[in-house]
């Protein structure tokens, strides 16, 4: 089954600063990856995503993430943080399989990042 | 376009007591999805549906019931209320699969059962 964990539940940066949101993933099949963000009161929105393509993915707000098969891990990164982008994080996989059965979101518990200015 | 709206966007009930949240969408999609959030933790599938009069269940139904007479509107009814099921309710939608395609998501009904 496929699951997803976050590492860290809470990040806190300076603005300017380099971040690293820590995400890895179970998965039996190739799997499907997504950041999605969710700031303060509001529905969530997606940041990038990851469908077996390069594996180096570059989102929006300037975010990336890189799949590593190897090590099982979708981290997302920023060169220099914002303070627009606190805001709660979540790493999210799907539960498609091959032959395009139903592909469900399984979601990560979330990463709260806090910018300090 | 609006995207997917949400109605209310907060509410309190009373245990016992029943309620539709409304969803709707004006971006032609087949999908629809409802979750909910509780604090701290991701968001987990209640129902979904792959187009108007096809629904099935997510990872926690229990609760709850879903229809889909149209391709734009998902409502989500709770029967009798309970205190767990006080969370924040995301309804979305895509256009086709979920497995590799974005998500679109409302801005949450917030519901708080007492």
């Amino acid at each position: 089954a496929q699951s997803v964990t976050q590492l860290d539940s809470h990040v806190s940066v300076s603005e300017g600063t380099p971040v690293l949101l820590r995400c890895n993933y179970s998965s039996s099949y190739s799997p499907s990856l997504f950041w999605y963000v969710q700031h303060p009161n509001k529905g969530l929105q997606l940041l990038l995503k990851y469908t077996s393509a390069a594996t180096l993915v570059k989102g929006i707000n300037g975010f990336e993430a890189e799949f590593k098969k190897s090590e099982t891990s979708f981290h997302l990164t920023k060169p220099s943080a914002h303070m627009s982008d606190a805001a709660e994080y979540f790493c999210v996989v799907s539960d498609a399989g091959y032959g395009g059965s139903q592909g469900n979101l399984i979601f990560g518990k979330g990463t709260k990042l806090s910018v300090k200015p | 376009n609006a995207g997917v709206t949400q109605t209310p966007k907060f509410r309190i009930l009373k245990i016992g007591q029943s309620m539709t949240l409304q969803c709707t969408q004006d971006m032609n999609h087949n999908y629809m999805y409802w979750y909910r959030q509780d604090p701290g933790m991701g968001l987990k599938l209640i129902y979904y549906s792959v187009g108007a009069g096809i629904t099935d269940k997510g990872e926690v139904p229990n609760g709850y019931n879903v229809s889909r007479s149209t391709t734009e509107d998902f409502p989500l009814r709770l029967e009798l209320a309970a205190p767990s099921q006080t969370s924040v309710y995301f309804c979305a939608s895509s256009p086709t699969t979920g497995g590799m395609e974005t998500q679109y998501f409302g801005p949450g009904t917030r519901l708080l059962v007492l």
